[in-house]
């Protein structure tokens, strides 16, 4: 089977090291997908997205990529700090007014010292 | 971005009662969406709360077991009826921001029932 971008539950790093968080997407119709990330007792909170025609965004220490063709999201921490330790979440989304955000498995990112 | 608030943040509920949760936006919203979170899963949507209509309701969930009121443009409830310990999950209200893709959340209710 296709090993590129696993799906992980948990992924544990050292501080300063980088981190990729992978995911796999359902609907090739989808307009938007979108990177949360969801502390302890808190509901999730937008990191960065992307729009289906792109392939990639970088925002400030993250970098999303979209590959539409094996419908695979990735999100890439750069420097990763122990304020990243949370749930990661991907979602997609359609342009259609009143759709909300379907959600793919989260991954656990554990940051060490 | 939209502040959420909900209530109560957390319970624990006896089998066969209901708890309804309360969701309150600071400003008014056309929208409200419900979803669930068991312990350790991802998100999965409930329904979709038009403000003066019906709940859109996903697959797999029900009125008589999820009745939803809108009453108006900033506030909502979910009730959870004739609860069983299955039902122990993070409930989360949430609304769409401005842009296509912004989806705002409420900080969940923590939901367990014995």
């Amino acid at each position: 089977g296709e090993s590129v971008g696993l799906h992980l539950p948990t992924l544990s790093v050292q501080e300063g090291d980088n981190s990729i968080i992978n995911c796999a997407y359902s609907n090739s119709a989808s307009d938007y997908f979108i990177w949360y990330k969801q502390e302890s007792g808190k509901g999730p909170q937008f990191i960065i997205d992307i729009r289906s025609n792109m392939d990639k965004r970088q925002g400030q220490r993250v970098t999303v990529l979209l590959n539409k063709t094996v419908k695979h999201l990735s999100l890439q921490i750069a420097a990763t700090q122990p304020g990243d330790s949370a749930v990661y979440f991907c979602a997609e989304k359609t342009n259609q007014a009143g759709t909300a955000l379907i959600f793919g498995k989260g991954t656990t990112l554990s940051v060490s010292s | 971005s939209a502040v959420i608030s909900q209530k109560p943040s957390r319970d624990i509920c006896q089998r066969g009662t209901s708890l309804t949760i309360q969701c309150q936006v600071d400003s008014q919203v056309t929208m409200m969406f419900w979803y669930r979170q068991q312990p350790g899963q991802s998100l999965t949507l409930i329904a979709t709360a038009n403000q003066g209509s019906e709940a859109t309701y996903e697959s797999g969930f029900v009125i008589d077991k999820f009745p939803i009121s809108r009453p108006n443009l900033t506030f909502s409830t979910l009730t959870v009826s004739n609860m069983s310990p299955e039902d122990s999950s993070i409930y989360l209200c949430s609304v769409p921001g401005l842009g296509d893709n912004e989806q705002f959340f409420g900080p969940g209710t923590r939901l367990t029932v014995l």
